[in-house]
């Protein structure tokens, strides 16, 4: 069984630039879930997909992040602009539903300069 | 305060150590979790429990929903086992709250 694929694995972007990671979780997963880990810190949910609506998005900043599930399978998360603050590993998640297991891809290691 | 703690923070061991890490929750939870993560950012699941005890290999997991603690171990502890260990919480709607994770190295 595939697991959770992401991409890019690195990106090095200037602050101010705009950047958009990708997201293909599990096949037959209806729950994604996107989260962003600073170094040092765990990871913090910044949205959850049930298909393609948003369960959860208190936590994700609205006014430079956006993330969406168009077709309930792959999940794109966009910054815009970014900030040196938005340095961090960005790890996508799925599970079958609610409170089941999550499995995580490899995550995107981001790096504003 | 944050709701989930982790204790230790760092933990260095010799290999065939045995090993226990600790967290401890404040909020009402459906799940708890542990998971392993390498240098290089991938998260592996180790084990999701809501009662009692989990065994896996060298790895054991337990939860006690009373005190709102659980404890993960590692017997005959090997370098390989060297990773960041989190604890995470989660609710009915499948949301985790994580701790801070502890960094595991064991020497050979």
């Amino acid at each position: 069984e595939a697991g959770v694929a992401q991409s890019p694995r690195y990106k090095i972007i200037e602050k101010r630039q705009s950047v958009a990671f990708w997201c293909n979780p599990i096949s037959g997963h209806a729950t994604l879930y996107w989260y962003q880990q600073i170094l040092g810190q765990g990871p913090k949910l910044l949205i959850q997909f049930q298909n393609n609506g948003v369960v959860d998005d208190s936590q994700l900043p609205k006014d430079r992040f956006s993330a969406e599930r168009l077709k309930g399978v792959d999940s794109t998360l966009k910054i815009q602009p970014a900030k040196l603050e938005d340095s961090a590993v960005y790890l996508c998640a799925s599970s079958l539903d609610f409170g089941t297991g999550q499995f995580f891809g490899p995550g995107t290691r981001l790096t504003v300069l | 305060k944050n709701e989930v703690e982790q204790s230790p923070q760092n933990l260095t061991a010799q290999e065939g150590e045995f090993i226990t890490i600790n967290c401890s929750y404040s909020v009402g939870i459906s799940a708890l979790h542990w998971l392993q993560q390498h240098p290089g950012g991938g998260i592996v699941s180790l084990f999701m429990l809501s009662s009692g005890k989990k065994k896996h290999g060298r790895l054991i997991a337990t939860i006690n929903i009373q005190e709102k603690h659980s404890s993960l171990h590692i017997t005959a502890s090997h370098p390989r086992d060297s990773a960041v260990y989190i604890c995470a919480v989660g609710t009915s709607y499948g949301k985790l709250t994580f701790g801070q994770g502890t960094i595991l190295t064991v020497h050979p």
